[in-house]
């Protein structure tokens, strides 16, 4: 049981190149999420999902686009990386919580440098 | 809105002391309350959750929590400090899956 698995763990990009980040789960959780982790900022989100075909906006989204084709599967794609969102990103799941929320369980990030 | 304040970016404890880890939080609703540990280059891992039950909250590894709605608090203790709870906290706020509110983070320093 791999639980939340993100690939790649590092990547150094070029201004203006494009890349995309995987997230894989096997939890079948419905919610999925992307923050970034900037020094002193914690974590902030940048799209979600809440299930297969669907996304939403988080907090920071701009310069990021997703897509939930599969359940197990979400993606973040940077179109044209740019030297700001050098960061580390997380993904994160959770189950249909109800009337209560449930814990978000995280992968091990990806390092991404834009020079 | 929802916000968390972690009132200390760094706490340094020795080791066999107890620990404090301070998070204040507004909320328009009754939240729910997280704390989370992150080792170094790993993602988050759950210490524990407040969800409306019990204001003493017990979590992993021997932290609790307790919610003090009068205070809007949410602090985290552990009586006795271990060298491998050297890591960073962070305090989540969450009146819904849909959106989470991190701290800042508390980063836990621990003394031989």
């Amino acid at each position: 049981n791999a639980g939340v698995t993100q690939t790649p763990k590092f990547r150094v990009l070029k201004t203006g190149q494009s890349m995309t980040l995987l997230c894989a789960q096997d939890m079948n959780h419905e919610y999925m999420y992307w923050y970034r982790q900037d020094p002193g900022m914690g974590l902030r989100l940048i799209h979600y999902s809440v299930g297969e075909g669907t996304t939403a906006k988080g907090e920071v989204p701009d310069g990021y686009n997703v897509s939930r084709l599969k359940k197990q599967n979400f993606l973040l794609g940077l179109e044209s990386a740019a030297p700001s969102q050098t960061s580390v990103y997380f993904c994160a799941t959770a189950k249909v919580g109800g009337s209560l929320n449930q814990p978000q369980h995280f992968g091990d990030g990806t390092r991404l440098s834009i020079l | 809105a929802q916000s968390v304040t972690q009132l200390d970016s760094h706490v340094s404890v020795s080791e066999g002391t107890p620990v404090l880890l301070r998070c204040n939080y507004s909320s328009s609703y009754s939240p729910s309350l997280f704390w989370y540990v992150q080792h170094p280059n790993k993602g988050l891992q759950l210490l524990l959750k407040y969800t409306s039950a019990a204001t003493l909250v017990k979590g992993i590894n021997g932290f609790e929590a307790e919610f003090k709605k009068s205070e809007t608090s949410f602090h985290l203790t552990k009586p006795s400090a271990h060298m491998s709870d050297a890591a960073e906290y962070f305090c989540v706020v969450s009146p819904n899956n849909n959106d989470m509110r991190f701290g800042a983070g508390t980063r836990l320093t621990v003394k031989p």
